[in-house]
């Protein structure tokens, strides 16, 4: 079974751009949540999105959004960068319980 | 909301020796409990859950950890860790939800360190 699987890898941007993350869920989960892990904050949560409905979001700005596929899959998209955004972006995917997670994707805002 | 607390952020052990890591978690209702582990370059993956019935469960790699409801606790345990429990071990939590899984929860974190 193929596991949650995050691109890209790595992602560089400058303060002020905007980034797209994207997400393919194990198949045959229908939920996908994002989650910001930065350095000394942990896992906080951002995003859950359920059969292509947002169903919660955590404690972060609209600038902050994504969208989930007919597909299941999803994007995070982060607009005006700033640098505190710096972190691993981690993608986990459930149907029920529990919620696997991806390798994440690395965005660094320069 | 739902909290999560690990009290210890850095273990070192040697070979053999015994672990307990701790994690409280404060929220008044039902909650399901989770640990993940992290191990360097890899992604999360689930060592253990609970959901209901025997507190003690017991997960991959001679993990297990007890639920006690009284003490909001859900410590996690192994007998005798090996260097390759090198990693970094974080505690969940997320509430019971009809037919999905709700947002996680989690603790701060503590890197263990196994030294040989």
């Amino acid at each position: 079974e193929a596991g949650v699987t995050q691109s890209p890898t790595h992602l560089i941007k400058t303060r002020g751009q905007q980034a797209t993350l994207r997400c393919s869920p194990i198949s045959g989960h229908t939920s996908v949540y994002w989650y910001q892990q930065a350095l000394g904050l942990g896992l906080q949560f951002l995003l859950w999105y359920d059969e292509g409905e947002e169903r919660n979001r955590g404690n972060f700005p609209p600038r902050f959004s994504g969208r989930q596929f007919p597909n299941y899959s999803s994007e995070l998209n982060v607009n005006a960068l700033e640098l505190e955004d710096s972190a691993l972006y981690l993608c986990a995917s459930s149907f029920n319980q529990p919620q696997h997670f991806g390798d994440g994707t690395r965005l660094s805002i320069l | 909301a739902q909290s999560v607390s690990q009290h210890n952020h850095h273990v070192i052990l040697s070979e053999a020796a015994s672990l307990e890591l701790g994690c409280n978690y404060s929220y008044g209702g039902t909650v399901n409990l989770f640990w993940y582990v992290q191990y360097p370059g890899q992604h999360l993956q689930l060592l253990l859950k609970y959901f209901s019935g025997d507190p003690l469960v017991k997960g991959i790699k001679g993990f297990e950890a007890e639920f006690i409801k009284s003490k909001f606790s859900f410590n996690l345990r192994k007998p005798s860790v090996q260097w390759s429990d090198t990693a970094e071990y974080f505690c969940a939590v997320n509430s019971p939800h009809t037919g999905t899984a709700s947002k996680l929860t989690f603790g701060t974190g503590t890197r263990l360190q196994v030294t040989l």
